[in-house]
């Protein structure tokens, strides 16, 4: 069955540190892979995507096909960095988006 | 260009009691998908509607039902309210049939409407 694996719930960094948040997901076929965000009050909304292969608030993923892993980078933690961090997982042939379970950030500074 | 809207916010029902949760689309997308949401977990899968008609489920029970109106916008229905049925509902909506690197996975998502079951 498709999954995906957010094994921290919670991940305190101080400001400038590296930050990796994790992400396994498990299926078999062609994956999209994406990282969604929820800044406190705010909406859930799209950070990035693996297909687009850009940078976006200083973070990147990798989708790593032969780990099975899509874990989101950024080398300097900024403040307003803090939030929950969803990784999600799109089938090639179906309709649904399936989420993690998510991952507080918190920077400290 | 409008964002996805909900409503009612919040409301709370008692159990064996029938809500219906209503959700406007962004301008210019024509699928919406629900999702639940528990508290501390990540946004569980209900259904996706597309032009009108039900274009993949997840692992819910017949008792959670849905519409899609011909101006996009869309209603999920739950029968027989549990407990466990409280939750954060989000529509989420989209531009085309989700197809792989098509873009039309990328979700916008509304605010969502808290439910509340006694």
């Amino acid at each position: 069955a498709q999954r995906v694996t957010q094994p921290e719930k919670l991940l305190s960094v101080f400001k400038g540190a590296p930050v990796e948040l994790k992400c396994n997901y498990s299926y078999s076929g062609s994956p999209e892979l994406f990282w969604y965000v929820q800044y406190s009050r705010q909406r859930l909304q799209l950070l990035l995507r693996h297909i687009s292969r850009e940078s976006i608030k200083g973070f990147t993923a990798d989708l790593n096909k032969g780990e099975t892993s899509f874990h989101l980078k950024k080398p300097f933690a900024q403040e307003e960095d803090s939030a929950m961090y969803y990784c999600a997982l799109s089938f090639s042939s179906a309709s649904k988006i399936i989420f993690g379970s998510g991952t507080r950030l918190s920077i400290r500074p | 260009e409008t964002g996805v809207t909900q409503s009612p916010t919040h409301l709370i029902k008692t159990r064996g009691q029938q809500v219906t949760l209503r959700c406007s689309s962004q301008s210019g997308h024509n699928t919406v998908s629900w999702y639940q949401q528990a508290l501390g977990q990540g946004p569980q899968f209900i259904f996706q509607y597309y032009r009108e008609e039900e274009n993949g489920r997840g692992n819910f029970p017949p008792r959670f039902s849905g519409l899609q109106f011909p101006n996009y916008s869309s209603e999920l229905n739950v029968n027989a309210l549990e407990l466990d049925d409280s939750a954060l509902y989000l529509c989420a909506s989209t531009n085309g049939r989700a197809r792989s690197g098509s873009g039309a996975n990328v979700l916008t998502f509304g605010a969502g409407s808290r439910l509340t079951v006694l």
